[in-house]
């Protein structure tokens, strides 16, 4: 079953680091894209970049860009996403996404993030 | 950056009516990158359509995509009451983007 796993729920306070993980199983991870995307409390998605774990080639949505990063370790078919500092803004709900067999159609089940003092 | 407007917002229907979703581009959206999601509350987003009218994998024939340039439509042509759900675009070329959704709830 081709399927993404995602870390599981983080609480954290402001200025904190954080890396959450999204690991691909079922398929050869290495050839296909993986975005992630944010899903602040009650509204709506936002795209944040996306990499190619084969090569590691990033791109970083602009709102995103320099805010977090994005990384993947093929040889544990797991990528990344992570803050150097952490801030009440940045909870939310996280989601990795795959395009495997045509736009984003594989998913993982969501990180929710929590950044309180 | 292509921006995404979704409408209605909300789209207040019967089960067993037709739902028509507009998304609309800033900029001219390559059919071969536009998709449609469907978001339920706790869930994460499902895929329906790609490559703007290319149904997903699983996904019932009730479900039809159209349109080029910077106008795209989603038609659910009988809603069934599991339908009722958040929709969202994306054109997903070389700086993807989301529209920012519309609610279709139950009348």
């Amino acid at each position: 079953e081709v399927q993404l796993v995602q870390s599981g729920a983080e609480v954290k306070k402001p200025g904190e680091s954080l890396k959450i993980s999204c690991k691909g199983s079922g398929y050869s991870f290495t050839s296909y894209w993986i975005g992630w995307v944010r899903q602040m409390p009650g509204k709506g998605l936002e795209w944040m970049g996306i990499i190619y774990p084969g090569d590691s080639d990033t791109r970083y949505s602009p709102s995103f860009q320099g805010q977090v990063t994005i990384s993947a370790d093929k040889s544990i078919s797991t990528a990344y996403l992570q803050w150097s500092s952490l801030k009440a803004s940045d909870t939310a709900m996280y989601y990795c996404a795959a395009d495997y067999g045509g736009a984003f159609d594989i998913w993982g089940q969501g990180t929710m993030v929590t950044v309180s003092s | 950056e292509i921006v995404l407007t979704q409408s209605p917002g909300t789209l207040s229907l019967s089960p067993g009516e037709r739902a028509t979703l507009s998304c609309r581009a800033s900029q001219s959206v390559s059919s071969s990158y536009l998709a449609w999601y469907q978001q339920k509350p706790g869930q994460a987003p499902r895929l329906l359509i790609y490559g703007a009218s290319s149904r997903a994998t699983g996904i019932p024939d009730r479900f039809s995509g159209s349109g080029s340039g910077t106008d795209f439509t989603l038609t659910i042509s009988r809603l069934e009451p599991e339908d009722f759900a958040v929709y969202y675009c994306q054109q997903y070329g070389s700086s993807p983007s989301f529209g920012g959704g519309t609610k279709v709830e139950i009348k």
